[in-house]
């Protein structure tokens, strides 16, 4: 089955300075990327997503890119603010319909932004 | 956020007991979804539903059943509770068509 690796499990930024997180995954067949963000105690809010016909796709402050060839995507986050603080998460899914529709998701990491 | 709920929120529970936990959506999304969320694991599925009666194992079966007999109502059952299932719970729904998947607030059960 699939496996998503995401580095690095926490990431300390200043505020304004820019954070990258990384996932690589197996599965060369997985053709959508999805990004979450997690407040504490909160669910995980569906933030950005790609899928494998593009190579980058930006939304405001936050990115995502994507190599098919190394099997690896990044969410980059520009201009950071305290409130950009969370737990953010990766996951990769196949295909369309019935079981492809599944997430395997990264282990999560935690992003705090200091004032 | 989209029209998921659970209940309940919060449950505690001893060892050995069944406890049974709902997802209820108003989006009529085909698919459902129960994840489990523990500290340095991440999110984890337990089992997903492709539509009324179809279900199917995810990568954390063991010791839950589901059951779906309406497009809204998605049930996870802990046959018997044991400590190693305290966690949180999510329930996420997806559309016919859709990658995308939108998550409810969440489950914290504890078993002693």
């Amino acid at each position: 089955g699939e496996n998503v690796e995401q580095h690095p499990s926490t990431l300390s930024v200043q505020e304004g300075d820019s954070a990258v997180i990384k996932c690589t995954y197996s599965d060369s067949a997985s053709n959508y990327f999805p990004w979450y963000k997690q407040e504490l105690g909160k669910r995980p809010q569906l933030i950005i997503d790609i899928r494998s016909n593009v190579g980058e796709k930006k939304d405001q402050r936050i990115a995502v890119t994507l190599n098919k060839t190394a099997k690896h995507f990044s969410l980059h986050i520009t201009e950071t603010q305290p409130e950009d603080s969370a737990v953010y998460f990766c996951a990769a899914s196949k295909g369309s319909g019935g079981s492809n529709y599944k997430l395997t998701f990264g282990k999560g990491t935690l992003l705090t932004v200091n004032p | 956020d989209a029209g998921i709920t659970q209940s309940p929120r919060h449950k505690v529970t001893e060892t050995g007991t069944p406890v049974t936990l709902r997802c209820h959506q108003t989006e009529n999304h085909r698919y459902m979804y129960w994840y489990r969320q523990d500290p340095g694991h991440g999110l984890r599925l337990i089992h997903y539903s492709y539509g009324v009666k179809d279900t199917d194992k995810g990568e954390v079966s063991d010791g839950y059943s589901v059951s779906r007999s309406k497009t809204e109502d998605f049930l996870l059952t802990l046959e018997s509770a044991t400590s190693s299932q305290t966690s949180v719970y999510f329930c996420a729904i997806s559309d016919m068509g859709h990658h995308e998947q939108y998550f409810g607030p969440g489950t914290r059960l504890t078993v002693t």
